[in-house]
């Protein structure tokens, strides 16, 4: 594997399910993104860990859940979501020293919510 | 805090014609600068990017873009369009570890 990779592309879930999604990335890099592309709006940064220590939350809502138990994964954990929640869910990771990294993307994971 | 605007959000273009894409940034100090292409049912994949040195970047997939502090614009181009250059297209500026992302354009490509 190369590059980051997401799991599962595709989710359909109730509103009353748990899931969760995975994210991998085989770059070495040392911080991680969890993104949120809904259709017509830019992209919305939810969370960022840098060396495994959350940095960043854009004050998302607690029924999302992120876990990063190492520099290469990240998971986003999903429980009682509504259907404005359905969206494409982008991780991406890049290498932070100094100034700014570019970032690179997963393929994303497509989820709708019933 | 910063911000990117992407005036058109859909662009259509002959194929063999050029094509020029429009990005304008706010940020304070000096820009780290960015474009992204999104291919429908893919992740973002960077073109180029900008930090400092010669204004005029080459990216991948003959793109190019230049960088002109008095206008604060990063305007993507690309001489001769290829239909697998339809995509959506996505301008960012950065800040330390994060990333701004503009609206994004969506690029049509008619034979």
């Amino acid at each position: 594997e190369t590059g980051v990779t997401q799991t599962p592309r595709h989710l359909v879930m109730g509103m009353t399910n748990k899931k969760s999604l995975k994210c991998e990335q085989h770059l070495g890099h040392n911080a991680m993104y969890w993104y949120k592309q809904s259709a017509k709006k830019p992209l919305e940064l939810m969370f960022v860990y840098n060396f495994k220590e959350q940095t960043e939350n854009n004050s998302v809502p607690s029924r999302f859940s992120p876990e990063c138990p190492n520099s290469s994964h990240l998971f986003l954990h999903l429980h009682t979501l509504q259907p404005e929640d359905s969206a494409l869910y982008l991780c991406a990771s890049s290498q932070v020293a100094q100034g700014v990294a570019e970032q690179y993307f997963g393929p994303g994971t497509r989820l709708t919510v019933t | 805090a910063q911000s990117v605007t992407q005036p058109d959000i859909h662009i259509t273009v002959s194929e063999g014609a050029s094509l020029e894409l429009r990005c304008n940034y706010s940020y304070g100090a000096t820009p780290y600068l960015f474009w992204y292409v999104q291919s429908p049912g893919q992740g973002l994949q960077l073109l180029l990017k900008y930090f400092s040195g010669d204004t005029l970047v080459q990216g991948i997939k003959g793109f190019e873009a230049e960088f002109k502090r008095s206008q604060s614009s990063f305007n993507l181009r690309k001489p001769s369009v290829h239909w697998s250059d339809a995509a959506e297209y996505f301008c960012a500026v950065g800040n330390d570890y994060k990333l701004s992302f503009g609206a994004g354009t969506t690029v049509t490509v008619r034979a």
